[in-house]
């Protein structure tokens, strides 16, 4: 069956880039319909949705994190990767990737069906 | 963007206890409403989809109803592996735009 797993440095300096990368398993990752996601939740908080890159290529990102995400595909090491850039104390959190599968043939809309296990990330100097 | 509300915040019951958590949009979302069950240093794990669709491998006694803006989450009898929190998560939006409510916790009585 299809696995995640995040990897990337645990601890990143303010105003540099947070880079992550996803390793898929168990199958393609350019193959069927999907919707490669990061989402992320600070320690002892929610869960907030950063973005998605679809099978097709096309991507979407939380408005509110727009201007400084990236969410990029390499289909030769079968990985899907996240940049975030000028990172603060604010984007301390654990990191999931996921995979968004819809809820059937021809439907519009889908749920996250598979996660990473999760990748902490810490910023400071 | 849709805001998801879930009430209550936290909840304590007892093993077998009924339990429902309720999750309220700010807007009408149809039925594109997951839930999620987190325990403490996991990952989310999907329990229902599209409001009420159950999902491979999580046991009957959850259950999930609800369209248009309100929603809820059943557990039928309580057992001790079900203390977690739980997520709402609408993908109505278009584009796409997903946003969570900010979780129940379920705590034994």
């Amino acid at each position: 069956q299809v696995q995640l797993q995040e990897s990337g440095p645990g601890l990143v300096k303010p105003s540099q880039t947070l880079s992550l990368t996803c390793t898929v398993s168990g199958g393609s990752i350019s193959s069927g319909s999907y919707y490669w996601s990061w989402i992320r939740q600070p320690a002892g908080k929610g869960l907030e949705w950063i973005g998605h890159i679809h099978t097709s290529g096309s991507t979407n990102y939380n408005p509110s994190l727009k201007s400084r995400v990236t969410i990029s595909v390499d289909t030769s090491k079968n990985q899907f990767s996240l940049k975030l850039s000028s990172v603060t104390a604010a984007d301390m959190a654990v990191y999931y990737c996921a995979r968004g599968n819809r809820y059937g043939v021809g439907a519009t809309r889908g749920a996250f069906d598979i996660w990473g296990q999760g990748t902490m990330v810490t910023v400071s100097s | 963007d849709i805001q998801m509300t879930q009430s209550p915040s936290s909840l304590s019951a007892s093993v077998g206890d009924r339990v429902t958590i309720t999750c309220r949009a700010s807007q009408s979302i149809s039925s594109y409403l997951n839930w999620y069950q987190q325990k403490p240093g996991k990952a989310p794990k999907l329990l229902i989809y599209a409001a009420s669709s159950l999902q491979s491998g999580v046991p009957s006694r959850f259950s999930g109803s609800g369209s248009g803006t309100d929603f809820t989450l059943t557990i039928s009898s309580l057992q001790p592996e079900d203390f977690a929190t739980y997520y709402c998560q609408q993908s109505y939006s278009t584009p796409p735009e997903i946003t969570f409510g900010q979780g129940t916790r379920l705590e034994i009585k």
